[in-house]
């Protein structure tokens, strides 16, 4: 799986957008992006995944630049309760073998202010 | 409601002892997963399983052993042999090996 690279930190203002960006220049053409969110001693919690449209759900927005090798992860609205770690992953789709492991790095600690 | 539980919440493990975390699912999902995490780090895989009776080795298995008896079910040992168990223990599930992950709440485990 091709690694991820992320800011470690990040502030943002509560009721403002939160955008958080992921390098991911060596991704492969069968590799998803995928998003996850870590708060403080709970277990990771999935938020988003594509693998070149634009994604949204009812959690976030998901942006993948047109080469593929980063891309943007968005909270229009974040909340205090968005504090956490949000890791971005990529991952091959659909590979029967290894069990098609989630590699998770360091992650960005996003840090939403009153 | 459907989901992926762990218990106990904390653990704790005096030297020596074997300790065993639970993690049952009920979203009948054919994959599951053991990870580990240490303060301020990723998750790193310990073990998994894609099918019942079935299970593979990640990248720090040494110290830790499973089983996988029941689709609902797959139970971590910390056995003696793991020198350093302190940790945050993750149990995770997908459907099958290559869909979306779903993560349990995790056990905090400490060595007295």
């Amino acid at each position: 799986d091709a690694k991820t690279t992320q800011p470690p930190s990040m502030d943002c203002a509560e009721g403002r957008a939160a955008n958080l960006p992921c390098n991911h220049s060596t991704i492969s053409g069968n590799e998803y992006v995928y998003w996850y969110r870590q708060i403080h001693s709970q277990g990771p919690q999935y938020i988003i995944h594509g693998l070149k449209n634009n994604e949204t759900n009812e959690m976030a927005s998901l942006i993948i630049t047109e080469d593929r090798k980063s891309s943007t992860l968005i909270l229009p609205h974040a909340t205090l309760r968005d504090t956490a770690v949000y890791y971005c992953i990529v991952r091959v789709a659909n590979a029967r073998n290894a069990g098609n492991m989630l590699t998770f790095g360091g992650g960005t600690r996003l840090m939403v202010k009153p | 409601d459907g989901g992926i539980t762990q218990s106990p919440k904390y653990l704790f493990r005096k030297e020596g002892q074997n300790v065993t975390l639970s993690c049952e699912q009920n979203l009948n999902h054919d994959a599951m997963y053991w990870y580990r995490q240490d303060p301020g780090q990723g998750l790193r895989l310990i073990y998994y399983s894609q099918i019942v009776n079935d299970f593979q080795k990640g990248d720090i298995a040494e110290g830790y052993s499973v089983s996988r008896e029941k689709k609902e079910s797959f139970p971590l040992t910390v056995t003696s042999a793991q020198k350093n168990p302190t940790a945050f223990y993750l149990c995770a599930s997908s459907s099958t090996g290559w869909e979306t992950q779903y993560f349990g709440p995790g056990t905090r485990l400490l060595v007295l």
